[in-house]
This record gives structure tokens, sequence and C-alpha cells, in this order.
């Protein structure tokens, strides 16, 4: 089983609908969790932090359920700009300085008009 | 400030051929690393460096070497390319003061071997 999984999509939806993303992990210990945007050939960048309580960011909601080891991102009246790959990361304590990432395969979205 | 500077953006190497990928960061970051992300896979990291001088091995780091003599550089060697090396790769840096929301990417070299 993967570390951290999610569903590779596509998600194909229209301009203005809401859609949601799931992503599962399997290190209980695991500690702080981000969502991260990826367009097409470029590198990822940090969308959101999520936090125990969940937290929004515009049009973008993170939640965290320790209890079922998910973090979930909605993305409100989606926008033509949306589309791009979102990967969940995950941190867990280390063994190392280094080895603390771990990445999801990420979700690829799909605005259409 | 440049961030995090990747170079080459694209190569092409034959089977067997050596190469570095060059990173660089303009930021005094004490940590560097190098990923490779797949089709499906995510980032999966290869080789770090905590410091000028200190290097460690990642999830991948068959077929890679790496050196870290200054703060501002961490190359990335390809020995003897494999086209399962075929991949696209990217740098990051972080100070380790910072939060992982501080973590900067370098736009990534895209490596085929063929």
């Amino acid at each position: 089983r993967k570390e951290v999984e999610q569903d590779p999509g596509p998600f194909n939806v229209p301009e203005g609908a809401t859609v949601a993303f799931n992503c599962t992990y399997s290190n209980s210990a695991s500690q702080s969790f981000f969502w991260y945007r990826q367009d097409c050939r470029k590198e990822p960048k940090l969308l959101m932090s999520v936090y125990s309580s969940g937290n929004e960011d515009g049009r973008f909601t993170a939640q965290l359920n320790r209890a079922s080891q998910y973090i979930s991102l909605l993305i409100r009246d989606s926008k033509l700009s949306d589309s791009a790959t979102y990967l969940c990361v995950v941190i867990t304590v280390p063994n190392n300085a280094g080895n603390m990432l771990t990445f999801g395969g990420g979700t690829r979205l799909m605005v259409k008009p | 400030n440049a961030g995090v500077t990747q170079t080459p953006k694209f190569q092409v190497l034959k089977t067997g051929q050596s190469m570095t990928l060059q990173c660089a960061q303009d930021m005094n970051h004490e940590y560097m690393s190098w990923y490779r992300q797949d089709p499906g896979m995510g980032l999966r990291l290869i080789h770090y460096s905590v410091g000028a001088g200190i290097t460690d091995q990642g999830e991948v780091p068959n077929g890679y070497n790496v050196s870290r003599s200054t703060t501002e550089d961490f190359p990335l060697r390809l020995l003897s390319a494999a086209p399962s090396q075929t991949s696209v790769y990217f740098c990051a840096s972080r100070n380790p003061r910072d939060g992982y929301e501080k973590l900067f990417f370098g736009s990534g070299t895209q490596l085929s071997v063929l």
C-alpha cells in the first residue's frame, strides 16, 4: 500500500462546479499536511496547509480527518484556471532530517467552459 | 532573488552516458534535495543534504550521486544513464528554521534516456 494515495482522476467538471478530492495516508504518526498545485510540466507550488480544525482560503477548503487518516480539498465555484494536478503532501517525523515529505501521485482536475 | 535554479531544462541522453544536473539556490538555505517525478508516482526523494559537506540517501538513490561543497550548489550526477532514469527531476531547498510552507522548488529538468 502506498503511504499517500490519491485518486489520479481526471476530474472533469464544468465552470462553477464544486469539486472535492481526498487523500489517504497510512502512517498514523504523520504530523503535517499540505496541498500543492502543479501545472503541466511545472514545479509544484504550495496551495495551502491543512490544519487540524480545517481551514479555508477563498474558494478552497482543506480538512483533516485523523481518525480515518485522510485529508480533503474542496474547490467551490471552479474556474478554468483551477485546471491542474493537485498533490497531497504528508510530513512524518523522520528518522533522518531529509526524508520527511511523502507526496501523493496527484489528482488531475480539468475545468471545462 | 533567483530562488532555485535548475539546468538544463531538457536533456536527452543515450544509455550509458553520464551527466550532471545542476541546482543552485541564492537564499542561503541549508536543506537541499533532489526528487524525481514519474507519471502517477508523485515526487520521490533521491538524495538530500542538510548542509555543506553533508549528504544522505533518499528513497530512490541508486544510479545517482550528489555532493554539497557549497551551501548554494547541489548537483546530481547520473553515473551511467539508464532508460529507467527517464523522468522529471526537481531540486528543492528550505531553511530548516522555516516550516515546510517555505519549501522552494526549481523549475525542473526533463530527462530522456534512450
